[in-house]
């Protein structure tokens, strides 16, 4: 299996602030990485397919970069509602597994 | 609008079985592949199968293979997912999830329901 490692595991930061959580595949998996966020007791949502394509109806404030095995999802300008969890999830194997996930907490 | 509904969660003791279903409306259910994700409590995303959008084509992880069998029927709109063999590491909240065609993304997903395995 194709494993994936996310860093870092939480953060803490400022509304406004500039946030990168990166993402690296244990083989290369070309542009297969996808993006979620998770708010507690919801369901994960997808934000980002394909790397760097943002899914319909994401704010542009997201974004996502990367291929092969480093990959990295920015927010440019933290807003409150984005405080959760974020995972990466490759696509490149039928396997398809998840980072640990990326915990983004209030300063 | 796409809606996924899971059902049939429950406490279960271990060596049970229980079987999950996930009932698909608002989109051509037959045209896509379905996935199950879950999520132990506290814990992050757990890939746990997936079925080819025809049935034909069934994928799981190495910790429910030959435990866990998938399975759709595309005239009722209905994932199954047949749960035997039940360890207390598979208590988690077990998502139904419709991939997006492309072979990228999960784009919906239900609200999950929550599996305890105990005795």
């Amino acid at each position: 299996d194709i494993q994936m490692t996310q860093s870092p595991s939480s953060l803490s930061a400022s509304v406004g602030d500039r946030v990168t959580i990166t993402c690296r595949a244990s083989q290369s998996i070309s542009r297969y990485l996808n993006w979620y966020q998770q708010k507690p007791g919801k369901a994960p949502k997808l934000l980002i397919y394909a790397a760097s394509s943002l899914q319909s109806g994401v704010p542009s404030r997201f974004s996502g970069s990367g291929s092969g095995t480093d990959f990295t999802l920015t927010i440019s300008s933290l807003q409150p509602e984005d405080f959760a969890s974020y995972y990466c999830q490759q696509s490149y194997r039928t396997s398809r597994t998840f980072g640990r996930g990326t915990k983004v907490e209030i300063k | 609008q796409v809606q996924l509904v899971e059902s049939g969660g429950g406490v279960v003791q271990p060596g049970r079985s229980l079987r999950l279903s996930c009932a698909a409306s608002g989109f051509s259910f037959n045209s896509y592949a379905m996935h199950w994700v879950r999520q132990a409590p506290g814990k992050g995303l757990e890939w746990v199968t997936s079925i080819s959008y025809d049935g034909s084509n069934k994928y799981y992880a190495d910790s429910v293979k030959g435990r866990f069998t998938l399975s759709r029927d595309n005239s009722r709109n209905t994932l199954y997912l047949q749960m035997n063999s039940l360890r207390a590491e598979d208590t988690a909240v077990y998502y139904c999830a419709k991939d997006d065609g492309r072979g990228y993304g999960l784009d919906y997903w239900g609200q999950g329901t929550l599996v305890t395995v105990s005795s």
